[in-house]
């Protein structure tokens, strides 16, 4: 099994530019979530999707969109990257929403803009 | 709003203990400790849940307070591996009316030789 994968693993945008970040998990769990890690500093929550077909707002969700395509994979996306958003991107799964259930995260995605 | 930990950083020497804290605005009903390597993604050491229930695998011990609405992680005679940043994790639930799970503000800790 290889969890949780993310693509790409680095990423140099200018400002203005639109990318997709990729994520997706091989555990058949259902809920998944997007954070952002800015140096030193701990991790915020974007967004998240509890189960397939629902998505919801976290903590700092302007300036993203997200698509929860399938059980699978959770796609981020900045549709005009400011350099504010340079940053580390973690998407993390759980099996599921309830207090138990941990958060096991892919290997991030650290993307730069100019 | 995120959870604050305390303290924000902190150096050892191996052997050494160290507690953490973590402390919530909100109602806490659960908190799961995670540990950080540096270039690293998060991983999970332990979960609390109410009732003093506690899940975990490495030798590492923890506290929860649900009506003080904190949890504290306690590292006992630390080895050079505990180095890292520590950061709680608060899942939502039913009860809290949301499915967001927040993490705490971190907590950078060094173990020297």
């Amino acid at each position: 099994n290889a969890g949780v994968t993310q693509t790409p693993k680095f990423q140099v945008l200018k400002t203005g530019q639109s990318m997709t970040l990729q994520c997706a998990q091989d555990m058949n769990h259902n809920s998944m979530y997007w954070y952002r890690q800015d140096p030193g500093m701990g991790l915020r929550l974007i967004y998240y999707s509890a189960s397939e077909g629902t998505t919801d707002k976290g903590e700092v969700p302007n300036g993203y969109n997200v698509s929860r395509l399938n059980k699978r994979e959770f796609s981020l996306r900045l549709e005009s990257a400011a350099p504010s958003q340079t940053s580390v991107y973690f998407c993390a799964s759980r099996a599921g929403t309830y207090l138990y259930n941990e958060q096991f995260f892919g290997p991030g995605t650290r993307l730069t803009v100019l | 709003q995120q959870p604050v930990q305390s303290p924000q950083a902190v150096i050892l020497r191996e052997g050494e203990d160290a507690v953490i804290n973590c402390s919530s605005s909100k109602a806490l009903y659960s908190v799961h400790w995670y540990r950080q390597k540096h270039g690293e993604a998060p991983v999970f050491l332990m979960i609390l849940l109410k009732g003093g229930e506690q899940k975990g695998h490495e030798k590492i011990s923890a506290s929860f307070n649900e009506k003080k609405q904190q949890s504290s992680l306690y590292l006992t005679a630390s080895q050079l591996s505990y180095s890292g940043t520590y950061f709680c994790g608060t899942p939502g639930g039913v009860a809290s009316g949301t499915y967001k799970y927040i993490f705490g503000t971190g907590t950078r800790l060094k173990v020297l030789a």
